[in-house]
């Protein structure tokens, strides 16, 4: 079965500095997404990423996919407090109907 | 462009009291779903729908009933609520395919007491 582990879970930033996000996942997959939660909002899609070495960037945002590795990582870029959300990963289970399965969500708080 | 729309935003529901959290989407979407959020769960999948007469079990399921006899939507019962349903509800769609990209409707906060 598929699992899917985000870390870390909590992530305290400062203001203009850059820091990663790691998204590892157990099993083959050939389709992974990153969502972003603001609090207390809905989520929201920010990429997907499709074959191996794929990299999608918005704004200070970069997301890549190792599928060797089973890992994609969220780059973030010159942290702004616009940027204070969580945000989840979550990668399609190929069998069972496709079914998404998701990350814990890493919370991510950017302070001056 | 209305998207995924639940209704309603916040319930607050008494031990043994029934309802339903309508979930409609207007982007002709064959693929539903009901999600619960809970602190340190993440998300997971309650009830989930490929089609109109489709339904099929997530991952908790008990407690939750659906019905698909529209593409359009898709509610989710809770015919006894407990406690432990107090949660928030997200429903999303996706179309068919090879597209999994789901859109969220905007939460249902649900409180039992």
């Amino acid at each position: 079965e598929l699992k899917v582990e985000q870390n870390p879970l909590f992530l305290s930033m400062q203001e203009g500095k850059n820091y990663t996000i790691y998204c590892n996942y157990s099993t083959t997959s050939d389709r992974l997404y990153w969502y972003r939660q603001d609090p207390g909002k809905s989520l929201e899609s920010l990429f997907v990423l499709l074959s191996n070495g794929a990299v999608k960037q918005e704004g200070r945002l970069m997301a890549s996919l190792d599928t060797k590795a089973r890992l994609s990582t969220l780059h973030i870029t010159a942290a702004v407090h616009d940027l204070s959300a969580t945000y989840f990963c979550a990668v399609i289970y190929a069998g069972n109907n496709r079914k998404l399965i998701w990350g814990l969500g890493t919370s991510l708080a950017v302070n001056p | 462009n209305a998207g995924v729309t639940q209704t309603p935003k916040f319930q607050v529901l008494k031990t043994g009291q029934s309802m339903t959290l309508q979930c409609a989407q207007d982007m002709n979407h064959e693929y539903m779903s009901w999600y619960r959020q809970d602190p340190g769960m993440g998300l997971r999948l309650i009830h989930y729908s490929v089609g109109a007469g489709i339904t099929d079990q997530g991952e908790v399921p008990n407690g939750y009933n659906v019905s698909r006899s529209t593409t359009e939507d898709f509610p989710l019962r809770l015919l006894s609520a407990a406690p432990s349903q107090t949660s928030v509800y997200f429903c999303a769609s996706r179309t068919g395919g090879g597209n999994e990209k789901l859109f969220f409707g905007s939460g249902t906060q649900l409180s039992v007491l």
